[in-house]
């Protein structure tokens, strides 16, 4: 149980373009999803927090213009990378709870903007 | 009063060993501390997570030892073997707010066959 996907799992855009990651839960009703950023052998960055049919709750620095979260329904939660250029260049991990602790991770989608 | 400090930052053990990773907080409102285990190009998966109300918990090979009041945590790993080389997270989360997750910077362990 607590399968959390994510698509598509590797993706290679422009400069200037909009990209977008999925995020479902297949086997839970997820309440809460979180989105993390992580650079090659660093820790996981939280961007932001989403509840369901709530606006999401960016961490300080991470500009919301540019990484739009929607939490649709209790099993999906997007991410769309706007006018991304190199520098967004990144491993773009979800997670997702049912509960009040646990979260569960996808496998993560890398991001490469040329 | 946020972070939590995790070390080593690499670990290399023989096959069967013992590897042992340390983490430790400041801000005693946390409440669950979970440990994750990711592979290179993957996601974390959960191991094993632990509240402060106990002291040890097992599950497998996998060992959480919690200090209270040393505000440190630590996991075990016995009888490692290769398929255990991963980078491990231990994290720390509190009840009230958000419950996200504050990671630890990462432990990179080799087991050596």
């Amino acid at each position: 149980g607590a399968v959390v996907s994510q698509h598509p799992s590797r993706v290679i855009c422009k400069s200037g373009t909009s990209v977008k990651i999925e995020c479902r839960s297949l086997d839970f009703q997820a309440t809460t999803m979180f989105w993390y950023r992580q650079f090659p052998k660093k820790s996981l960055m939280l961007m932001a927090t989403s509840n369901e049919g709530s606006k999401a709750t960016y961490e300080q620095g991470v500009e919301k213009d540019k990484f739009l979260i929607n939490h649709a329904s209790l099993t999906l939660s997007t991410l769309t990378v706007t006018s991304a250029h190199p520098e967004d260049s990144s491993f773009y991990i979800c997670s997702a709870s049912g509960s009040a602790y646990e979260q569960y991770f996808g496998p993560g989608t890398r991001l490469t903007v040329t | 009063q946020q972070q939590v400090k995790q070390s080593p930052q690499s670990l290399i053990v023989q096959k069967g060993g013992i590897p042992i990773i340390n983490c430790a907080y400041e801000n005693t409102a946390f409440d669950y501390f979970p440990w994750y285990q990711q592979f290179p190009g993957k996601g974390p998966a959960l191991l094993i997570a632990i509240r402060p109300d106990v002291s040890e918990k097992k599950e497998g090979r996998f060992t959480i030892s919690f200090n209270k009041s040393a505000k440190q945590f630590s996991l075990h790993i016995m009888d490692s073997q290769p398929g255990d080389s991963a980078t491990y997270f231990c994290a720390a989360s509190k009840e009230t707010g958000t419950y996200k997750y504050i990671f630890g910077t990462g432990t990179r362990l080799k087991v050596l066959a």
